[in-house]
């Protein structure tokens, strides 16, 4: 079974310090890993993804991701927040060589991201 | 990216009434959809995986009379909440992958339903 972890329910940061949202994942083959957001009362939007190649991935509206294999993390970075950026945020994960239920997507409980102007 | 729609964005209805919800991809061909059911500050929970000409997969636990789902055509999917209740309130999305590049799923913008 594939299962994501966002340990922290609410992360606060003031508008131009850098931010972090945590995910650890667990998955046994392949992951394939994703960061979605979700603003009030609107479907997901996709940021970013690991699929393979470099460990850092570049998404949109400037945010990052670092996949470290060893720690089975892939946690969210921004290098200057905006409070725009102020959102729900889930981490998922998926197994890249399975077929059947494991290539379902597993997202986690999500963050709630709070830009302090 | 890939543009998935889902109509509509909200409803309200009443006890014992049915309401439809509609996904469509715009720009895609989507063979399978995926309808997720989301609670107040919580993560999104697969209920199940619609497959354009044959029958949806439920996940475990979800009522398959209750949320019927038809994918009739490579770009449509429907989700029926039949003889909804109070308890039946959520926020439904779903969303799509393309067919040949089976990474990252699009999302559809979410039906807030509320049952009276």
């Amino acid at each position: 079974a594939q299962s994501v972890a966002q340990p922290e329910d609410q992360v606060n940061v003031a508008e131009g310090n850098p931010l972090t949202v945590k995910c650890t994942y667990s998955v046994s083959g392949n992951p394939y890993l994703f960061w979605y957001v979700q603003y009030p009362n609107r479907g997901l939007q996709f940021l970013l993804k690991y699929i393979t190649g470099d460990n850092l991935v570049k998404g949109s509206y400037g945010f990052e991701a670092e996949f470290n294999k060893s720690q089975t993390s892939f946690h969210l970075k921004k290098p200057s927040a905006l409070v725009s950026d102020s959102a729900l945020y889930f981490c998922a994960v998926r197994d890249g060589g399975s077929s059947g239920s494991a290539r379902q997507l597993t997202f986690g409980s999500g963050t709630q991201l709070t830009v302090l102007p | 990216g890939a543009v998935v729609s889902q109509h509509p964005s909200w409803v309200i209805c009443k006890s014992g009434t049915s309401v439809k919800i509609e996904c469509r991809s715009l720009d895609f061909q989507a063979t399978t959809m995926f309808w997720y059911r989301q609670f107040p500050k919580q993560s999104l929970m697969l209920m199940a995986t619609s497959n354009e000409g044959s029958k949806a997969t439920y996940e475990q636990g979800v009522e398959k009379d209750k949320f019927l789902i038809n994918h009739a055509s490579l770009t449509l999917s429907t989700l029926t909440v039949t003889s909804a209740h109070p308890e039946d309130s959520s926020f439904y999305i779903c969303s799509a992958r393309y067919p040949d590049r089976d990474t990252e799923a699009f999302f559809g913008q979410g039906t807030r339903l509320t049952v009276v």
